[in-house]
């Protein structure tokens, strides 16, 4: 079964960068896809990008295509978000999300607090 | 440009059927969309691929009260016998090779 394990919350000062992990386990991560989304509080959901992991090719949203990288390690089965310039509208909750194009896993999210 | 449009709310009464609306922009009404439910203070939690033949493929541990069809560029999530914990945010997201939007999610009060 399909589990994504996400890393812990982040405080960072504006101007800063953060990156986030996202482990998969219980499914063939090489031939899977990673996306991330994120969520203000009382926003509604906001996709970011996604990465198909066997290939490497990623997908942005425009909004987000200046700023934002995502990677992986298919050694480690993990996939990666960096945002650079943050901002305080960068505050949410990131969430990564794969799927095999059959079936789909969210992780628990990961705060990110941006405050100086 | 890719658009999903969902209406903002939407609410029925405990035990009842409701049916919510994703509609796909034109150009895209043959894409597949995912349906996701997010509860309050709760992360998202995938329900359904919804294919535009109107097939539908739950995820894993969902219950079959919860349901897919398709109508041309409309995609819909029938949930029936309706409980206190299904009040949450519903949001359906295209599925596909390009980008994956997100529509601008419906508020389903349980009354």
């Amino acid at each position: 079964q399909m589990q994504v394990v996400q890393s812990g919350p982040e405080v960072k000062k504006p101007g800063t960068s953060v990156k986030v992990s996202c482990k998969a386990s219980g499914f063939t991560f090489v031939t899977s896809a990673v996306q991330w989304v994120r969520q203000a509080r009382g926003q509604r959901l906001e996709w970011i990008g996604w990465i198909v992991v066997g290939s490497g090719k990623t997908n942005y949203a425009q909004k987000f295509q200046e700023r934002v990288s995502i990677t992986r390690d298919t050694s480690t089965s993990t996939a990666y978000m960096e945002v650079n310039s943050l901002g305080s509208g960068d505050t949410a909750l990131y969430y990564c999300a794969t799927d095999d194009m059959t079936t789909l896993s969210w992780g628990q999210g990961t705060l990110v607090t941006v405050s100086s | 440009q890719l658009v999903l449009t969902q209406s903002p709310s939407a609410s029925a009464s405990l035990g009842a059927s409701v049916r919510l609306t994703c509609t796909l922009s034109s150009g895209h009404r043959n894409y597949a969309i995912a349906w996701h439910q997010v509860q309050p203070e709760r992360g998202p939690r995938y329900l359904m691929k919804v294919n535009s033949d109107g097939s539908h493929t739950n995820g894993d541990g969902i219950p079959a009260r919860f349901s897919g069809s398709s109508s041309g560029a409309a995609r819909y999530l029938a949930i029936s016998s309706l409980q206190s914990e299904d009040e949450a945010d519903y949001y359906c997201q295209t599925w596909g090779t390009g980008p994956r939007e997100f529509g601008g999610g419906t508020k389903l009060t349980v009354l």
